[in-house]
C-alpha cells in the first residue's frame, strides 16, 4: 500500500460526457502528479501540482483540467470523452520541492476509465 | 531529460538474478538514474536511483558504469512476484519539476 488513495477503481461512462477523478496523497506530499495509461501510448505525464499550484504540464488535452485542493487532495477533470480517453489514471504524490535528494513518486492503484 | 534504451523483454529463472540493462549514453552530469517497475496494471513503484556509485537497497542493486552511460539492475533472488514491466528512467535533479518520463521498459518473466 503507497498510502496514495485514488477514486472511483473504475469508471463506465458515454462519449460526451465528464467525469471527475479524484485523488488523496501521502500524508504531508505537497506535490500531485497525474499519469494516463493507455494501450498505445504507454505511460504519460499529464500534470504536476505542488501545494496547491500547477508546477508541470504534459501531454494533457484541453477537454482536461485539474486542480489541487487546500487539503492536498486532488481532481482530475475529463470532459466531452471520447473512445479514446478510455485508459488507466494514475495519480502520484511525493514529498515537494525539486532539490530534495530523495523525493520519489508514490503511485496510486488507479482509476480505469471505459468511455463507450 | 535523457533517453534511455531497455530490451523490450527478458526471461529469468525463479531463483536466480536478474539482471536488467539499460543505456542513457546522453546522460548530463546532473540527471540521476531511477527504476520504477510497474506489475500489471498496478500503480508504478520505485525500486532504487543512483548518480554514479553503485546504491543497494533491500530490493535490488543499481550498478552504473563509470562513464555513466549505461546501468544495470539487479534483482539478486528473482521470485514469480518480480514479473513485472521495468522502467528505466533518467531525471534532473533540481529542475523545476521531477515529473517522470516513462519508455517502453523491459517485460521480465520469471519462470518457475
Amino acid at each position: 500500500d503507497s498510502g496514495v488513495t485514488q477514486t472511483p477503481k473504475h469508471l463506465i461512462t458515454a462519449t460526451g460526457q465528464r467525469v471527475t477523478l479524484r485523488c488523496s496523497p501521502r500524508s504531508g506530499d505537497l506535490s500531485v502528479y497525474w499519469y494516463q495509461q493507455s494501450l498505445d501510448q504507454g505511460l504519460q505525464f499529464l500534470i504536476q501540482y505542488y501545494n496547491g499550484e500547477e508546477r508541470a504540464k504534459g501531454n494533457i488535452l484541453e477537454r482536461f483540467s485539474a486542480q489541487q485542493f487546500p487539503d492536498l487532495h486532488s481532481e482530475l477533470n475529463l470532459s466531452s470523452l471520447e473512445l479514446g480517453d478510455s485508459a488507466l489514471y494514475f495519480c502520484a504524490s511525493s514529498a515537494g520541492g525539486t532539490t530534495l535528494r530523495f523525493n520519489e513518486q508514490f503511485f496510486g492503484p488507479g482509476t480505469r476509465l471505459t468511455v463507450l | 531529460d535523457a533517453k534511455t534504451t531497455q530490451p523490450p523483454s527478458m526471461d529469468c529463472a525463479e531463483g536466480r538474478a536478474a539482471n536488467l540493462p539499460c543505456n542513457h549514453s546522453t546522460i548530463s552530469g546532473n540527471e540521476y538514474v531511477y527504476w520504477y517497475r510497474q506489475i500489471h496494471s498496478q500503480g508504478p513503484q520505485y525500486i532504487i536511483h543512483g548518480l554514479k556509485n553503485n546504491e543497494t537497497n533491500e530490493m535490488a542493486s543499481l550498478i552504473i558504469t563509470e562513464d555513466r552511460k549505461s546501468s544495470t539492475l539487479i534483482l539478486p533472488h528473482a521470485t514469480l512476484r518480480d514479473t513485472a514491466v521495468y522502467y528505466c528512467i533518467v531525471r534532473s535533479y533540481g529542475g523545476a519539476t521531477n515529473k517522470l518520463i516513462f519508455g517502453t521498459g523491459t517485460l521480465l518473466a520469471v519462470q518457475p
